[in-house]
């Protein structure tokens, strides 16, 4: 039990155009995901929490109007990257809380996205 | 001084070595505690979960959490090459639908 998928697991696209990743709880509700970012050799760095019906909740210096966060059910999250630069790649993980599981009080994470902008 | 404080590693044992991965913080409100493991270009993959202080045991991996000291520590027994990965300690403090603050992780190589 409490899988998550993302897709795409990567993608290569060119600098000013836009990025959507999904992020799926296969086997449990999740009324709320993470999504972090992770650059190579450091650890993830919360970018936004996403609410089920509700405006995400961004980390100071993440930009809001950059990073779209939609959290319209309660198995999808999605994360656009508008108008990518090259400094935008990185490797971008979601994570989902198990609201009815055994375990509540810990994220399961997703395989991740790793996005090249050129 | 960051919140959470984590050997880098590499640490690079022989198969069947016992391992001992730790981290220290600095918040004495973190409350959960988990051990995540990474493979390359994967994402992090729940070991351990622990609230509180106290030792928790699941097959080989041990972990265990001294809030007095503010020192976590996961423990590997009969390591195997498949355990190469890097491990990342993280913590809340009020549990999962709360902000998780990670350490940088250690690298761990077992090697056969």
């Amino acid at each position: 039990g409490a899988v998550v998928s993302q897709h795409p697991s990567r993608v290569i696209c060119k600098s000013g155009t836009s990025v959507k990743i999904e992020c799926r709880s296969l086997d449990f509700q999740a009324t709320t995901m993470f999504w972090y970012r992770q650059f190579p050799k450091q650890s993830l760095m919360l970018m936004a929490t996403s609410n089920e019906g509700s405006k995400a909740t961004y980390e100071q210096g993440v930009e809001k109007d950059k990073f779209l966060i939609n959290h319209a059910s309660l198995t999808l999250s999605t994360l656009t990257v508008t108008s990518a630069h090259p400094e935008d790649s990185s490797f971008y993980i979601c994570s989902a809380v198990d609201k009815t599981g055994a375990v509540q009080e810990t994220q399961y994470f997703g395989p991740g996205t790793r996005l090249l902008v050129l | 001084q960051k919140e959470v404080e984590q050997d880098p590693g590499p640490l690079s044992v022989p198969e069947g070595a016992i391992v001992s991965l730790n981290c220290t913080y600095s918040n004495s409100a973190f409350q959960y505690f988990m051990w995540y493991r990474q493979y390359s270009r994967k994402g992090p993959e729940l070991l351990m979960y622990t609230y509180s202080s106290g030792n928790k045991e699941d097959g080989r991996f041990t972990a265990q959490v001294d809030k007095s000291s503010k020192y976590i520590s996961l423990f590997i027994r009969d390591s195997q090459p498949s355990d190469s990965a890097t491990y990342l300690c993280a913590m809340t403090l009020k549990g999962g639908y709360q902000k998780v603050t990670f350490g940088t992780g250690t690298k761990l190589q077992v090697i056969p």
